[in-house]
């Protein structure tokens, strides 16, 4: 079965820390892995695609990586603001979800002013 | 260029009812996806649409079905509703063959 696991569940930072987050996954042949931030009770923003071929890609304070190797792909954020604060899911898409996503439970950020 | 829009954002329905959810896929998008995300959980596939046909499909028993239209929008249809169907329920769409899908607002479900 495949699985995506995310780490920690939730983390609670001061304003102005730098954090990881963490994402793992099993599907050996993945197209690419894609990071989403969703506030509460509404959809998904996509903030971070990196295709498989790829190891990193930045966004403003956003930097994700990808090791297909080890199987895990980290969410650097830099800087963190207070509206940062929302749950972050990553979601790997691959040979074996036939192309669908398949997504972890997310990591719930919360920033303190 | 419109985004993905779902309607309705919000839904109550009574245990044993059916329901059909909306989705516009984002303009020059072909391929729409349904999940189902429950409280805490992360979304999880219900099924796929390519040209108007299901075109692959996640572990829902057949009362979960849909539809594509020529116009590339969408529905999910739900019959005989059970509590455990509460949930967000989240469509998405993507160009075929390209990477990255684009997620609605969705419609939050509460089955009572």
């Amino acid at each position: 079965k495949q699985e995506v696991t995310q780490i920690p569940a939730a983390l609670s930072v001061p304003e102005g820390e730098n954090l990881v987050l963490n994402c793992s996954f099993t599907d050996s042949a993945i197209y690419n892995l894609q990071w989403f931030r969703q506030d509460p009770g509404k959809g998904l923003t996509s903030l971070l695609l990196i295709q498989s071929s790829q190891r990193e890609q930045t966004s403003g304070r956003l930097n994700a990586s990808l090791d297909k190797s080890s199987g895990r792909s980290t969410l650097y954020i830099a800087a963190s603001q207070p509206g940062d604060s929302a749950t972050y899911l990553c979601a790997e898409q691959g040979v074996r979800s036939q192309g669908n996503l398949i997504f972890g439970k997310g990591t719930k950020l919360s920033v303190k002013p | 260029e419109t985004g993905v829009t779902q309607s309705p954002t919000h839904l109550i329905k009574t245990r044993g009812q059916q329901v059909t959810l909306r989705c516009s896929s984002q303009s020059g998008h072909n391929t729409v996806s349904w999940y189902q995300q429950a409280l805490g959980q992360g979304p999880q596939f219900i099924f796929q649409y390519y040209r108007e046909e299901e075109n692959g499909r996640g572990n829902f028993p057949p009362r979960f079905s849909g539809l594509q239209f020529p116009n590339y929008s969408s529905e999910l249809n739900v019959n005989a509703l059970e509590l455990d169907d509460s949930a967000l329920y989240l469509c998405a769409s993507n160009l075929a063959g390209a990477y990255g899908y684009t997620f609605g607002s969705g419609t939050r479900l509460t089955v009572v």
